[in-house]
């Protein structure tokens, strides 16, 4: 069975960092391109970055990629979101997500069930 | 910035059939995606590549696309149907992705 298991969150002051970690089990993960989502209290969905299986390939979203920083560790099954110059504004549940494999890559085929980050002083 | 484009609310009784669309203008060459979000769970994909159905979703669940938007269809819409849902895209880029701002769809 696929497992995502996020950690890491908390309460932080804003300009601080935080590193969010992602445990996955159940599959191959080095095979796998895997994703960050954040979602705010009561609002939508939104795409944060992406990272290629061998992690040679990233994309992120251009309101983000200055301060968040994807990468994994695959000896260790391991997806990370580096987080710096935190604002009140990045208040948020944080989800990672798998890419399914297949003829084209298909996106977030199974999620975790968050860790919730709050940016406060 | 590349947007998609939702109705904020759908409203239907049980057994009628629920649209929610997503527009953007990159979908006439881009895939669409449905994901439907439940309250305090996590999202779960339903249609992948605009009209493909995962395994162990409803066939009720059904999508399509055609020119600059993309259709998601519940046939007989049920009262554990309610949820948001969120379309997803790329741009034309094949960079930057995006959601759509999410549909409240509302079964009673």
């Amino acid at each position: 069975e696929v497992q995502l298991l996020e950690s890491g969150g908390g309460l932080v002051q804003p300009g601080e960092s935080l590193r969010l970690s992602c445990a996955a089990s159940g599959f191959a993960f080095s095979s796998y391109d895997m994703s960050w989502v954040r979602q705010a209290p009561g609002k939508g969905l939104e795409w944060v970055s992406v990272i290629s299986d061998s992690g040679d390939r990233i994309y992120s979203a251009d309101s983000l990629k200055d301060r968040f920083t994807i990468s994994r560790d695959n000896s260790k099954s391991t997806l990370y979101l580096q987080m710096r110059s935190l604002r009140v504004e990045d208040t948020a549940m944080y989800f990672c997500a798998r890419w399914a494999n297949g003829e084209l890559p298909v996106p977030f085929d199974h999620w975790g069930q968050g860790t919730l980050v709050t940016v406060s002083s | 910035s590349y947007e998609l484009t939702q109705p904020p609310s759908v409203s239907v009784s049980p057994g009628q059939t629920a649209r929610i669309t997503c527009s953007g203008d990159a979908l006439p060459k881009k895939y669409a995606y449905w994901y439907q979000q439940k309250s305090g769970q996590a999202p779960v994909l339903v249609i992948y590549e605009d009209n493909k159905r995962p395994s162990g979703i409803p066939e009720r669940f059904s999508g399509s696309s055609s020119g600059t938007m993309a259709t998601l269809t519940i046939s007989g819409a049920q009262v554990e149907d309610e949820a948001d849902y969120y379309c997803y895209s790329v741009d034309s880029s094949g960079k930057q992705s995006v959601f759509g701002g999410g549909t409240k769809l509302t079964v009673l």
